[in-house]
């Protein structure tokens, strides 16, 4: 059972472009929805995240943008480096910012070219 | 280390054969989550632990999985009569604040464990 869905699965940059990463979920008790970002070899690292009650949130060159009635959230790198090149997950969970159990998607593997 | 520690980091084991995976977490840290993490997908939950106490165990795949985390620090997960389905990368994660009741919802991921079962 898949609760978050992600895509694309593969993203391809050019540096100073724009990445967007999607994602959809199905549960809407769902009211907390960070981004993870993982270099290879490494654990997933917290990114960015997001509460319903806002529709979008930007620190730095990254922006979530959240779609509480279409049940979507999205990711995105403005001026894209090459350095942010790794796999963006997304992910949700229920009862206001607790990690007790977070819904990963299945990962977007992002190539910045230089 | 300040970060959160696995080992082994690699475990290449029969079939049928018992594994044990450690986590020393952050120190201070009072929440502590196991995920499972195929190649190629999203951590997958398995259990947590609020300070020594298994808060939530729904994720553990059948009875051949079990964790413990006695002393509300190091925890280890075992997994008993080994499968070739059992060979994943196992991520141990840490949170400063317990895993109800709100806060920052950061998750600290170790570098994992990663399991091959022949």
């Amino acid at each position: 059972q898949q609760q978050v869905k992600q895509s694309p699965q593969s993203l391809i940059v050019q540096k100073g472009g724009i990445s967007i990463i999607n994602c959809a979920y199905e549960n809407t008790a769902f009211d907390y929805f960070p981004w993870y970002q993982q270099f290879p070899g490494k654990g997933p690292a917290l990114l960015i995240a997001i509460r319903p009650d806002v529709s979008e949130k930007k620190e730095g060159r990254f922006t979530i943008s959240f779609n509480k009635s279409a049940k979507q959230f999205s990711l995105h790198i403005m001026d894209s480096q090459p350095g942010d090149s790794a796999t963006y997950f997304c992910a949700a969970s229920k009862g206001g910012g607790a990690t007790n159990k977070l819904i990963f998607g299945t990962g977007t593997l992002l190539a910045v070219q230089p | 280390g300040a970060g959160v520690s696995q080992s082994p980091r690699y475990k290449v084991t029969k079939r049928g054969q018992d594994v044990a995976l450690r986590c020393d977490p952050i120190s201070g840290h009072v929440s502590l989550y196991w995920y499972r993490q195929a190649l190629g997908q999203g951590p997958e939950f398995l259990t947590y632990f609020n300070y020594e106490a298994q808060q939530d165990k729904s994720g553990l795949p059948n009875d051949r999985f079990s964790a413990e985390r006695p002393e509300g620090s190091i925890s280890t997960l075992t997994i008993q009569r080994t499968e070739q389905r059992d060979s994943a990368m196992y991520r141990c994660a840490s949170s400063p604040r317990p895993g109800q009741g709100g806060g920052t919802g950061e998750l600290f991921f170790g570098e994992g464990s990663r399991l091959t079962v022949l």
